[in-house]
């Protein structure tokens, strides 16, 4: 049973232009969402979170939109460059269990210049 | 500093052989936890440390022994693993003071199990 998913194995953008990746979960209880960026032979480092009282919270670049109704969130990134090319992961977590993070399959993006 | 450090950075060994995995953050987390991540899979939940107790261990076989020496550190002890073990063993830290916190992670350790 796969709680958080990202049906979108890889994505390619064009240097400068929007990346925009999703992700869908289907346990309502899900209150806190995060998204990480993994490069080859290295550890997830985290880019954005948003908590489920929110529907949008933006850093720089990174940009998270949660649609609690569609049970999706969406991750922007604007501009695009060479650097964001990543396997990008969504996380969610429930307030039982806050710990236990439940991770989607990841999303390949490659920014072609 | 802000990161989490893990050692060794790939370890090779035999089913019959004990090894230990380190991991080590000076960011003042009083959660760490560890993980397990196969070839294109996602991270997958093994142990959590809160404030240096076991409070999740997601039924891992006893072959992984977690242990929580102090706050600052967390360690692996391997015994007897199948070549299925192998794969990237990561650790993570989180405040743990919100009780809604991201989780950063180290670089992992790659390990192959012969």
């Amino acid at each position: 049973d796969q709680q958080v998913k990202q049906n979108s194995p890889s994505l390619s953008v064009q240097e400068g232009r929007i990346s925009i990746l999703n992700c869908d979960y289907t346990n309502s209880m899900f209150d806190y969402f995060l998204w990480y960026k993994k490069y080859p032979a290295e550890g997830p480092t985290f880019l954005i979170s948003i908590s489920s009282i929110k529907d949008k919270n933006e850093d720089g670049r990174f940009t998270v939109f949660l649609n609690k109704s569609a049970k999706h969130l969406s991750l922007h990134i604007v501009p695009s460059q060479p650097g964001d090319s990543a396997v990008y992961f969504c996380a969610a977590s429930a307030p039982a269990g806050a710990q236990k993070l439940v991770f989607g399959q990841g999303t390949r993006l490659t920014i072609n210049p | 500093d802000t990161e989490v450090t893990q050692t060794p950075k790939h370890l090779v060994m035999g089913m019959t052989n004990k090894k230990s995995l380190k991991c080590e953050q000076h960011m003042g987390h009083r959660a760490m936890y560890w993980y397990k991540q196969k070839a294109k899979k996602p991270p997958e939940l093994m142990f959590v440390y809160s404030y240096e107790k076991l409070s999740i261990n997601e039924s891992v076989p006893s072959r992984f022994s977690p242990e929580c020496p102090n706050s600052s550190l967390l360690n692996l002890h391997l015994h007897a693993l199948q070549p299925e073990d192998s794969a990237l063993y990561l650790c993570a830290s989180s405040l743990w003071d919100r009780g809604r916190d991201e989780q950063y992670f180290g670089p992992g350790t790659r390990l192959t199990v012969t």
